[in-house]
């Protein structure tokens, strides 16, 4: 199976802030990469689909990068709206896998 | 509207089993894989199941393999998860998911 790691497990940022966070893939899966975020309660929403494609009606403010193993979501300003769990998901070879999250929280 | 809505979950002992549904509307089913996705309490994303267009290939989490069944029935927009020999650790919520939408889930919980 494709392990994927996230990191942080945990960010504590201020609105405003860029933020980063990382996706590793034990495996090269090319670009067959999702992001995802998720509020409590909620259904994840998608972010960005093949690594790098910005789903429809997802602020410019979201963006994707990476291939083979690494990969990275950054939010260029991060809104109040955005404090919320992110995953990754590699969908490169079965069984489908997701990284473990990344909070990101009030600082 | 395009949607997914699942349904089927509850409170089920161990050992039982359980059939959950989930039905599609807003767009051309037969055009895409469906999947199911799990997450136990406060736990990350788990992908369980996925089968394609006609039901002729389905694919399965090793851990579950033999328990669970996927199928679908294209003439009602519907996929299924059955599952059996439900244990405790299979308390979560189940997600439908066609590409780039999921479904708000059904809670499943396993206790007796």
């Amino acid at each position: 199976d494709i392990q994927m790691t996230q990191s942080p497990s945990t960010l504590s940022a201020s609105a405003g802030d860029r933020v980063t966070i990382t996706c590793r893939a034990s495996q090269s899966i090319s670009t067959s990469l999702a992001w995802y975020q998720q509020k409590p309660g909620k259904a994840p929403k998608v972010l960005i689909y093949q690594a790098s494609s910005l789903e429809t009606g997802v602020p410019s403010r979201f963006s994707g990068s990476g291939s083979g193993t690494e990969f990275t979501l950054t939010i260029s300003s991060l809104q109040p709206d955005d404090f919320a769990t992110y995953f990754c998901q590699q969908y490169n070879s079965y069984p489908r896998t997701f990284g473990q999250g990344t909070k990101v929280d009030v600082k | 509207e395009v949607q997914l809505v699942e349904s089927g979950g509850g409170l089920v002992q161990p050992g039982g089993s359980l059939r959950l549904s989930c039905a599609a509307s807003g767009f051309i089913f037969t055009n895409y894989w469906m999947t199911w996705v799990r997450q136990a309490p406060g736990k990350g994303l788990e992908w369980v199941a996925n089968i394609n267009h006609d039901g002729s290939q389905t694919n399965y989490l090793d851990s579950l393999k033999g328990r669970i069944t996927i199928s679908r029935d294209n003439a009602k927009s519907s996929v299924y998860l059955q599952m059996n020999s439900l244990r405790a650790e299979d308390t979560a919520v189940y997600y439908c998911v066609r590409y780039l939408l999921w479904g708000p889930g059904t809670l499943v919980t396993v206790s007796s």
